[in-house]
């Protein structure tokens, strides 16, 4: 079955400190996708990244980073030097691609609090 | 571009009656799909809707129903409503490329949080 585990369910930090978010993902596919989503308090869900399952490499853009690894199903997200604005939940999803159509399969999230 | 939309932001109902949420696609896409987020949960896929029809539905009764129609909108009814489904209701849109299932980044509205008193 599609899962995705999310098992850190709150992490707090201090301003400028370097946090990792797990994500593992469960899939009987051999093509599909990962996602990271961030869901601040006003509760819109915001995209961060895509990527697909044929596309190991990390990807960095500013003070994020991801690191996918087919052989632990894992899709790790770290933020460096954490700042206020960073304070969501983050959500890790994994695309679920049926005949019919493509749903999103997400974790519970990770509550994250960035203190100053 | 316009983002995704929604509404209303907010909507009680009682036990029994009857909801209609809406969404707005963003521009340049024709797919949309709801999402149910109970509090502290991750979204929950409902259904997906593509050239007007149902197109994959998550594990949701028929009392979850729903339309999308040529300009892309799209509306989500749910009758006979119980405590439960007390949830944020999210709306998504992306961009599909004819028979193709590659999957498209989904794009989200704010949500419309209902409560069932």
């Amino acid at each position: 079955a599609q899962k995705v585990t999310q098992a850190q369910t709150e992490i707090s930090v201090v301003e400028k400190e370097d946090v990792t978010l797990d994500c593992v993902y469960e899939t009987r596919d051999t093509t599909y996708y990962l996602f990271w989503y961030k869901q601040p308090p006003s509760g819109e869900l915001v995209f961060l990244i895509r990527r697909n399952s044929f596309d190991e490499q990390n990807e960095i853009s500013g003070r994020y980073s991801w690191n996918f690894q087919k052989s632990t199903s894992s899709f790790n997200f770290t933020i460096t030097a954490s700042q206020v604005v960073d304070s969501a939940v983050y959500f890790c999803a994994l695309s679920d691609v049926n005949q019919a159509g493509t749903a999103l399969i997400f974790g519970k999230g990770t509550t994250l609090s960035v203190s100053s | 571009e316009t983002g995704v939309t929604q509404s209303p932001t907010h909507l009680i109902k009682t036990r029994g009656q009857q909801v209609t949420l809406r969404c707005s696609s963003q521009s340049g896409h024709n797919t949309v799909s709801w999402y149910q987020q109970a509090l502290g949960q991750g979204p929950q896929f409902i259904f997906q809707y593509y050239r007007e029809e149902e197109n994959g539905r998550g594990n949701f009764p028929p009392r979850f129903s729903g339309l999308q129609f040529p300009n892309y909108s799209s509306e989500l009814n749910v009758n006979a409503l119980e405590l439960d489904d007390s949830a944020l209701y999210l709306c998504a849109s992306s961009f599909r490329s004819g028979a193709t299932l590659a999957t498209d980044t989904q794009y989200f509205g704010p949500g419309t949080r209902l409560t069932v008193l």
